[in-house]
């Protein structure tokens, strides 16, 4: 069964190095989304991209993060400056498009900034 | 303000029971609402999804209600087995602006750990 997958699983920085989490959607998928988890929090939304444009974004996603399909089966997630409080479990989630709402998350890469 | 609270942060059940886990939510007017299972250290994974004009949704051992007028769904595991033991989360979504064109987003709530003992 097709799965989403990300990489790496573990991504340790320094404060205010840029860093690239890396996510390989499910092939047809059309939706692509982030969200973040804080440990011990909730999931929360970050942003959802659709035909090479973002689709929305929430209040967490300010101008140190970017986000980009360089090609056919990557999307990506960049932090600028990384902070002690983007330490996190970033998903990488697709979905079918055509007005199908399911998202398939992928396993996460485990941000630590020290 | 808008708001998703899923009834507890934690359920113990016996196994072979029913689990009943709530979610409720205030100012929001969902299009459709999910719910996920949450294993630990992993990414959610899709349950069941149901539609704000549809009232339940089955499928195999898990049963989903939406009741849009008390603003809350239902989310039933019967025959429950330590198997099912997680995280359990529903997530709101919003109609898209341009629907089919725009890929929304999904608001989840705080999770409730579903514990089955045998």
């Amino acid at each position: 069964e097709p799965e989403v997958t990300q990489t790496p699983s573990h991504q340790v920085t320094q404060m205010g190095q840029e860093v690239i989490l890396r996510c390989v959607p499910i092939s047809n998928h059309l939706y692509f989304y982030w969200y973040r988890q804080i440990l011990g929090q909730k999931v929360e939304f970050l942003v959802s991209f659709y035909n090479n444009e973002i689709s929305e974004k929430s209040e967490i996603f300010d101008d140190q993060f970017s986000v980009e399909r360089p090609d056919g089966s990557n999307f990506t997630l960049k932090i600028r400056s990384t902070k002690l409080e983007d330490s996190a479990m970033y998903f990488c989630a697709s979905g079918p498009g055509q007005g199908v709402a399911t998202q398939y998350f992928g396993p996460g890469t485990r941000l630590t900034v020290l | 303000s808008q708001k998703i609270e899923q009834n507890s942060e934690a359920l113990n059940i016996q196994e072979g029971k029913t689990a009943t886990l709530t979610c409720n939510y205030t100012n929001y007017s969902p299009a459709y609402l999910q719910w996920y299972r949450q294993d630990p250290g992993r990414g959610p994974v899709f349950l069941l999804l149901i539609r704000e004009n549809e009232k339940e949704k089955r499928k195999e051992r898990l049963k989903v209600t939406f009741d849009t007028t008390l603003k809350q769904s239902l989310f039933h595991i019967t025959a429950s087995q330590p198997a099912d033991s997680a995280t359990y989360l529903c997530a709101l979504d919003m109609p898209p602006t341009i629907y089919n064109t725009n890929a929304g987003k999904s608001t989840f709530g705080d999770g409730t750990t579903l514990t089955v003992k045998p």
